[in-house]
C-alpha cells in the first residue's frame, strides 16, 4: 500500500488559515487522496478528497501538486473546533490505509 | 436520523473471554469496515465486508471474527486468541462495494474495550 508522510503536529491561531502538508511520493495513477479528521474519542470524519485537480468544499480546500507527489489541506479560517488529528490517506481499490496523522492545535 | 451506531461505548472483559462488539447502520450502505486504534496511533483495518454474506481479512485479522448476515449489521467478535485486545474499535460504512477510491467512509462513535 502506498504510504503518506505528515508532520506529527502543527499549531495555528484561531481565525488564521492553516496549511497541512502531506507527502505521497509513491502514489499510483489511480490513487485518490483523501483527508479525514478525528476529534478526541470520536470516529474520524471525512473532510475532502481529490485525484488531480484542486478541490473545494464547505470544510476545506485540497491543493494537489502537479506531479501528485504531495498535497496540502487548507483550512481557510481555523476555529477551535478544528483542533483534531488530520489524516492524509491514499485510497486504493478496496481500502483506506491510515497513517499517524497530524495533530493540529488551535490557539485562541 | 441516519448513521452508524456502536454499542456499548465502554466495555470491560476479563482476559480469556470472547466479546462481541455491535455495529449497526441505517444508511443503506453496502460496505462495512472494522478498525482498531491504539493510543496515539492511526487506524488499522481488521475486517471489511463489501456485501452481505461476504467479508475479507484486513491487515490485522488474527484473533478476530466477523459475520455479515444482514446489510445493516456487522458485529465483531474479539476472541481469546487476540493477544492484546485492549483498544478503541471503530466501525465504518460506505455506500458502494466497488472501490474505496472515491467512496466516503462514515464512522461510528467507537467502542473502547478494556481487557482486565
Amino acid at each position: 500500500d502506498a504510504k503518506t508522510t505528515q508532520p506529527n503536529s502543527m499549531e495555528s491561531n484561531e481565525e488564521e488559515p492553516v496549511h497541512l502538508p502531506c507527502n505521497h511520493s509513491t502514489i499510483s495513477g489511480t490513487d485518490y487522496i483523501h483527508w479525514y479528521r478525528q476529534l478526541p474519542s470520536q470516529g474520524p470524519e471525512y473532510v475532502i478528497h481529490g485525484l488531480t485537480s484542486n478541490v473545494n468544499n464547505r470544510m476545506a480546500s485540497l491543493a494537489i501538486a502537479e506531479d501528485r507527489k504531495s498535497s496540502t489541506l487548507i483550512l481557510h479560517r481555523a476555529t477551535l473546533r478544528d483542533a483534531a488529528v488530520y489524516y492524509c490517506i491514499l485510497a486504493g481499490a478496496q481500502k483506506l490505509v491510515f497513517g499517524q496523522g497530524t495533530r493540529l492545535t488551535i490557539n485562541p | 436520523d441516519g448513521g452508524i451506531t456502536q454499542s456499548p461505548k465502554y466495555l470491560f472483559r476479563k482476559e480469556g473471554q470472547n466479546v462481541t462488539l455491535s455495529c449497526e447502520q441505517n444508511l443503506n450502505h453496502d460496505a462495512m469496515y472494522w478498525y482498531r486504534q491504539d493510543p496515539g496511533q492511526g487506524l488499522r483495518l481488521i475486517y471489511y465486508s463489501q456485501i452481505v454474506n461476504d467479508f475479507q481479512k484486513g491487515d490485522i485479522a488474527e484473533g478476530y471474527s466477523v459475520s455479515r448476515e444482514k446489510k445493516e449489521s456487522f458485529p465483531l467478535t474479539v476472541t481469546s486468541a487476540q493477544k492484546n485486545p485492549t483498544a478503541f474499535y471503530l466501525c465504518a460504512s460506505s455506500l458502494t462495494s466497488g472501490t474505496a477510491r472515491t467512496d466516503t467512509q462514515y464512522f461510528g462513535p467507537g467502542t473502547r474495550l478494556t481487557v482486565l
